[in-house]
């Protein structure tokens, strides 16, 4: 049972647009919904991460928009550009403290493109 | 941020063999440690809860014999590989969190930046 839902697969952005990937989640307990970002051969980095007591997070050019209702989070990424392509990761977890895991979506492959 | 250390970055070894990856939280501690595993262009699939002077806690499908982990200090895990076949070539991540950190802090998870196990 795939616990948290991410799409696209993969994602063509031109430079200077808007990259919108979504997820989507069962477990009505999740409380903690961050962002990573990977480079190819490297670990993944939080990027930005939100809770579920507001609706959006806005930090620099990324923001993400939650929507506990409909269990759905998304992330914005303004003014795209070519070094923020990258594979992007939604995750989730109960409670972001002591032994709890994150959860990952199977990632969305950014390109954008000059 | 906090930095999280493994290695070796990369290592190849013959079937049969087992490789050794460490773990390692550089400027604080970690009561537990994650390992995950990702194939090529896929998510990273949770192994293993590693939990400091305690067994490990694996998840469904894997081999505790087969990936030893190891969580000696609170700054150290290691993830071993024994007895290496071809099918076990793949990127291995570990992750840690600050045991400082309790629910009212931000309790980020950090990564360490792989290990890439290739048997031949």
């Amino acid at each position: 049972q795939q616990q948290v839902k991410q799409s696209p697969q993969s994602l063509i952005v031109q430079k200077g647009g808007i990259s919108i990937i979504n997820c989507a989640y069962e477990n009505t307990a999740f409380d903690y919904f961050p962002w990573y970002q990977q480079f190819p051969g490297k670990g993944p980095a939080l990027l930005i991460a939100i809770r579920p007591d507001v609706s959006e997070k806005k930090e620099g050019r990324f923001t993400i928009s939650f929507n506990k209702s409909a269990k759905q989070f998304s992330l914005h990424i303004m003014d795209s550009q070519p070094g923020d392509s990258a594979t992007y990761f939604c995750a989730a977890s109960r409670r972001n403290s002591g032994n709890t895991p994150l959860v990952f979506g199977k990632g969305t492959r950014l390109s954008v493109i000059a | 941020g906090a930095v999280v250390s493994q290695h070796p970055s990369r290592v190849i070894c013959k079937s049969g063999t087992s490789v050794k990856i460490e773990c390692r939280s550089l400027d604080f501690q970690a009561t537990t440690m994650f390992w995950y595993r990702q194939f090529p262009k896929q998510s990273l699939m949770l192994m293993a809860t590693s939990n400091e002077g305690s067994k490990a806690t694996y998840e469904q499908g894997v081999e505790k014999d087969k990936f030893l982990i190891n969580h000696a200090s609170l700054t150290l895990s290691t993830l071993t590989v024994t007895s290496a076949h071809p099918e076990d070539s793949s990127f291995y991540i570990c992750s840690a969190r600050d045991a400082a950190s309790g629910i009212t802090n931000t309790g980020e998870l950090f990564f360490g930046e792989g290990s890439r196990l290739t048997v031949l």
